[in-house]
């Protein structure tokens, strides 16, 4: 079955723990990003990724890192969660490297809670 | 940060009236506009992605048209039901050189039966 799979569903952390959220897809697409969501604002992308070894911020990037070694894998990494980092996270690909003129297919989503 | 904007917010309607939102975003640099239906607590799904000034694409009672000079696509849903109800979210992607996805923040749909 074609899918993005996000992990962990949930995490609650503390303040200053590193972690690290997976996103793996099984259909060779090229192009990779991060959302985030919150009330009121929409989804807000944090980094993409048009292909492996090529990565951009987004609008939002500060306090994350991407990578992008293989082309199925785009780990989401916040070196020093803060607070203000709760969020749901989603993680989607699309196939074509421009990400524009295909449909971007999505993860479950990761609720994060920083305390 | 580009403009995408959605409206209404939301919107309650009668199972079996017809129903249309709008998006609009710059009308320069267009390169794409997508269309995708948020369900509650499941992920985004896509419905339309639209390249071409004019485009009319149609899946079952949904359909969407657009129009890149003016920058604006609107959404139908004819006779709504209530697995209608859901988040609709529209995306722009700009020509200009970058290649990230820009959302609105989404219509609510409640379909009452």
């Amino acid at each position: 079955e074609a899918q993005v799979t996000q992990n962990p569903r949930y995490l609650i952390t503390v303040t200053g723990k590193k972690l690290t959220v997976t996103c793996s897809q099984n259909m060779n697409h090229e192009y990779m990003s991060w959302y985030r969501q919150d009330p009121g604002l929409g989804l807000r992308q944090i980094y993409y990724s048009m292909n492996v070894e090529v990565t951009d911020k987004g609008d939002v990037p500060e306090g994350y890192k991407v990578s992008r070694k293989e082309k199925r894998n785009f780990p989401l990494i916040l070196e020093s969660p803060s607070p203000n980092q709760t969020s749901l996270y989603f993680c989607a690909s699309s196939l074509s490297g421009g990400g524009g003129n295909t449909e971007a297919f999505f993860g479950q989503g990761t609720r994060l809670t920083v305390v | 940060i580009l403009n995408v904007e959605q409206s209404p917010q939301s919107l309650h309607v009668q199972e079996g009236d017809s129903t249309n939102f709008t998006c609009s975003f710059p009308s320069s640099n267009f390169y794409a506009l997508h269309w995708y239906r948020w369900e509650t607590a499941k992920s985004p799904e896509a419905l339309f992605v639209m390249t071409l000034n004019g485009d009319e694409k149609k899946k079952g009672r949904i359909s969407a048209t657009l129009n890149t000079k003016e920058g604006y696509s609107y959404l139908y849903i004819k006779g709504s039901q209530p697995e209608d109800s859901a988040t609709y979210l529209c995306a722009f992607r700009s020509g200009a050189g970058s290649y990230q996805l820009t959302f609105g923040k989404g219509t609510k749909l409640s379909v009452i039966p």
